[in-house]
Order: structure tokens, then sequence, then C-alpha cells
């Protein structure tokens, strides 16, 4: 029972490198989502997918891109690391649009 | 943007004791959840409300989608150790896509 798995779990990266955090979800899910969470706050929308092919902004989508090739992956890709990108990150999967989502175990990311 | 302001922002009980956390938010809501994460994981699904009025359990929690469609409640009774977490509200309204969360009720229990 796989459900959603992120890689890796922990990144140190210095300002202006690149990186892109993995996500693969095993439930035929369409919809994936990607969250950042700041300490001692909620979780806020990078981007969204509604399935293979189709992405689009949520809240906070700048310094970020996503690609969905297939139905099972997810990437997310920083292209220029900024400090205000340090945060967890979540990717999460759902049968149904916003609803019920299931989320990996996250990926930290400190940007020095 | 939409608003979901969740109270507490933290609370230290006694094993034993009953808690009441709630979200408000700014628009009408078609779909609340409550979520709860433990350090170091992903937030977990506890109950998901989808009429209002609708009074939902799992186990000693409950939770109630409120009838103006803009608030949500959670109860935990009897909270044992394991309890302890971060309990997150969600919601969506019908314009838009994905979840809003809350900023996370913390629950720390004493034994």
């Amino acid at each position: 029972n796989a459900g959603v798995t992120q890689t890796p779990k922990f990144r140190i990266l210095k300002i202006g490198q690149s990186m892109t955090l993995q996500c693969a979800q095993d439930m035929n899910h369409n919809y994936m989502y990607w969250y950042r969470q700041d300490p001692g706050m909620g979780l806020k929308l990078i981007y969204y997918s509604v399935g293979a092919g189709i992405t689009d902004k949520g809240e906070v989508p700048n310094g970020y891109n996503v690609s969905r090739s297939t139905t099972e992956d997810f990437p997310l890709r920083l292209e220029l690391a900024a400090p205000s990108q340090t945060s967890v990150y979540f990717c999460a999967s759902s049968y149904r649009d916003g609803e019920k989502l299931f989320f990996g175990s996250g990926t930290q990311l400190s940007v020095l | 943007g939409q608003q979901l302001n969740q109270s507490p922002q933290s609370m230290f009980i006694q094993e034993g004791e009953d808690v009441s956390m709630n979200c408000t938010s700014s628009s009408i809501f078609n779909t609340w959840l409550w979520y709860k994460q433990e350090p170091g994981e992903g937030p977990v699904l506890l109950i998901a409300l989808y009429k209002a009025g609708e009074l939902t359990s799992n186990g000693r929690l409950t939770a109630q989608f409120g009838i103006t469609r803009k608030d949500s409640f959670l109860n935990i009774s009897a909270s044992i150790p394991s309890d302890v977490g971060i309990y997150f509200c969600a919601g969506r309204d019908t314009g838009r896509r994905a979840l809003t969360f809350g900023s996370g009720t913390r629950l720390q229990v004493q034994p």
C-alpha cells in the first residue's frame, strides 16, 4: 500500500540552484496537488493537475513549475532556489476534485 | 483570497479531557474535511463532511458541518496521549478547485 510517495525526504540547496521534487501515486487518481507548509502555518496550494497533460496554478505558484506526463507522476521543479522557498512540501492526490486528499510524507527543503 | 480561521491555535490538556476546535470561513463551503498531522508526516484524513448540518463520527472524534455552511467543528472525547498532533480543517467551495486549509490546532495531551 504505497499510496503517495515523495522523494527526497530532506534536501539543502544553495541560492540559485535548481531541483525537482518527485511525487508518485499508485491509486490511479486523476487529481494531484502540491502544497507547501511554512512553520506554524497551514498548507498553501502551489500547483494542481486534473489529469495527465493538464496543470494549473494554485495560490502561490511563483518560482515553481510542474508537469504531468503520466497519471502516476507529478514532479515539482524549482528553477532558481531562493531562501523564501525554504519549507516543507507535500504532494497529494484525490479521486475527486478537492476531496479526500491523500498526502505523501513530505520533503523538507532548506535554501541557504 | 479565501480565509479559513481555525481556533484555538494550540491546546494543552490532561488525558481524559474532551477537546473542541472549530473553523470559520469567509465564504460558503460545500465540503469540510478534518485532517491530523503527526511530526514528520503528511496530514491524514479523519472525517469528511458534505452536507450542512451533517454530524459524523470516527471513533472518539465527531465533526459537524455548520448550518450556515461557513463553519465546522471537531470534538475529541476522552483524549489519550496518541491524540497529540496538529489538526487541520480544510474546505472547498463550489467556485474553486482544491482545498483551502486552516492554520491548524496543535494539541498536546498530558498523561
